[in-house]
């Protein structure tokens, strides 16, 4: 079966950059991008971007532009999502999720998410 | 960019209802509107994709409609286990969320 396990809680200061892993089985890697979306508490989820784990292109909204990198290990399957210049805003729950390519995008399968906390 | 408005915000409805959700886009997105249901502490799971079609394995009183600019979930017969969150998606330009709908259980 499809699955994406991520690492797990990470506690950061301001300032420092954290880097989140997914791992993920049971389907072909490349034929689907890798989407990270994150969710501050009582908050709804916020989409950072995506990346196509074949190419490596990847495509980030502009609010994360310049702050975040999402790289992949085809070898061992595993995207990765690199956020860097943290402050205590970015403390949420990140996610990472699968679609297919080509117009109707859906995020059917999730990681179990990353708690990342910032705080001095 | 395009932006998306659910309403309403929370809702509490008795086992058996039926329940309505709204999402509005600030311009036409087509079809392309999905939904989820998130429970706490869990990851968003995928309900309807392309405004309409059911995801394998969602319960069939799930149900979506609409195009353009206006869209609907339908819960057709409200169970306890639908207490939850609920959110719209657009796909046309970016995949941003719309803010929630909290579904409450009388």
């Amino acid at each position: 079966q499809v699955l994406l396990v991520q690492s797990g809680a990470e506690v950061k200061k301001p300032g420092a950059s954290v880097k989140v892993s997914c791992k993920a089985s049971g389907y072909t890697f490349t034929s689907y991008d890798i989407n990270w979306v994150r969710q501050a508490t009582g908050q709804g989820p916020e989409w950072m971007g995506w990346m196509n784990p074949n190419s490596g292109d990847t495509g980030y909204t502009q609010e994360f532009q310049g702050r975040v990198t999402m790289t992949r290990d085809t070898s061992i399957t595993t995207a990765y999502m690199e956020l860097s210049s943290l402050t205590s805003e970015d403390t949420a729950v990140y996610y990472c999720t699968r679609s297919e390519r080509g117009g109707g995008v859906h995020f059917d399968y999730w990681g179990q998410g990353t708690l990342v906390s910032v705080s001095s | 960019d395009i932006q998306m408005t659910q309403s309403p915000s929370s809702l509490s409805a008795s086992v058996g209802d039926r329940v309505t959700i709204t999402c509005r886009a600030s311009q036409s997105i087509n079809s392309y509107l999905n939904w989820y249901q998130q429970k706490p502490g869990k990851a968003p799971k995928l309900l309807i994709y392309a405004a309409s079609s059911l995801q394998s394995g969602v319960p069939s009183r799930f149900s979506g409609s609409g195009s353009g600019t206006a869209f609907t979930l339908i819960i057709s017969g409200l169970q306890p286990e639908d207490s939850a969150s609920y959110y719209c998606q657009q796909s046309h330009t970016s995949r941003a969320f719309g803010q929630g709908t909290k579904v409450e259980i009388k």
